[in-house]
């Protein structure tokens, strides 16, 4: 079945130590997402690729990195996590809504749950 | 610019239904809906385009007034499932800038 894959699904890190989150596709998608949700709060788009066109949110912060090797893979890296930091981190995926005229539907992975201590 | 939900909670007996509305102060191209259940990752309900198309799927249905720049998504004979925080995301007139609401939780009791 084709999916949205993030790894692990579980991390604990401790302030100041660099992680790293993966995110890998089967649906061949074009555009893939970065969001961060807090505990009862909606989504928050970090940042989202056209292809390799790395479209940064105005309001994210400097401390989360992003990169997209190929159509297949993202990653989401945070430099020095804070307290802060904590909370789900979601990949989602969509066709390229300069191909499709409009934004569409996102398909989203299972999410990674980011405890820093 | 983020579109307001209410109501921002609602508690059902399961068969009950229920309205949740999203409203936006901007024009829009489309709104969709999402279900996350706790600790899980939001899944896809439906989109709706401009044109006050409406939508069913199962006892899930939605409208979408583009003049009011409201949606809403009817629940019918709520069921135990059904139970999870509701979001909409919103489109702009161009077609581009999708943001979240910022959900309403719902929980359907036995």
């Amino acid at each position: 079945d084709a999916m949205v894959i993030q790894n692990p699904r579980y991390q604990v890190t401790q302030f100041g130590k660099p992680v790293t989150l993966s995110c890998s596709q089967t649906l061949n998608h074009n555009v893939m997402y970065w969001y961060q949700q807090k505990s009862s709060q909606a989504p928050k788009l970090l940042f989202h690729y056209y292809d390799k066109d790395f479209n940064n949110e105005a309001d994210t912060p400097d401390n989360f990195q992003s990169r997209r090797p190929n159509t297949s893979f993202c990653f989401l890296d945070i430099r020095s996590p804070g307290l802060g930091d904590a909370a789900m981190y979601l990949c989602a995926t969509s066709r390229d809504p300069r191909l499709a005229g409009v934004v569409d539907t996102q398909y989203f992975g299972p999410g990674t749950r980011l405890t820093v201590l | 610019q983020q579109p307001v939900q209410s109501p921002q909670a609602v508690i059902l007996r399961e068969g009950e239904d229920a309205v949740i509305n999203c409203s936006s102060s901007k024009a829009l191209y489309s709104v969709h809906w999402y279900r996350q259940k706790h600790g899980e990752a939001p899944v896809f309900l439906m989109i709706l385009l401009k044109g006050g198309e409406q939508k069913g799927h199962e006892k899930i249905s939605a409208s979408f007034n583009e003049k009011k720049q409201q949606s809403s998504l009817y629940l019918t004979a709520s069921q135990l499932s059904y139970s999870g925080t509701y979001f909409c995301g919103t489109v702009d007139n161009y077609g581009q800038n999708f943001v979240f609401g910022p959900g309403t939780r719902l929980s359907v009791l036995p």
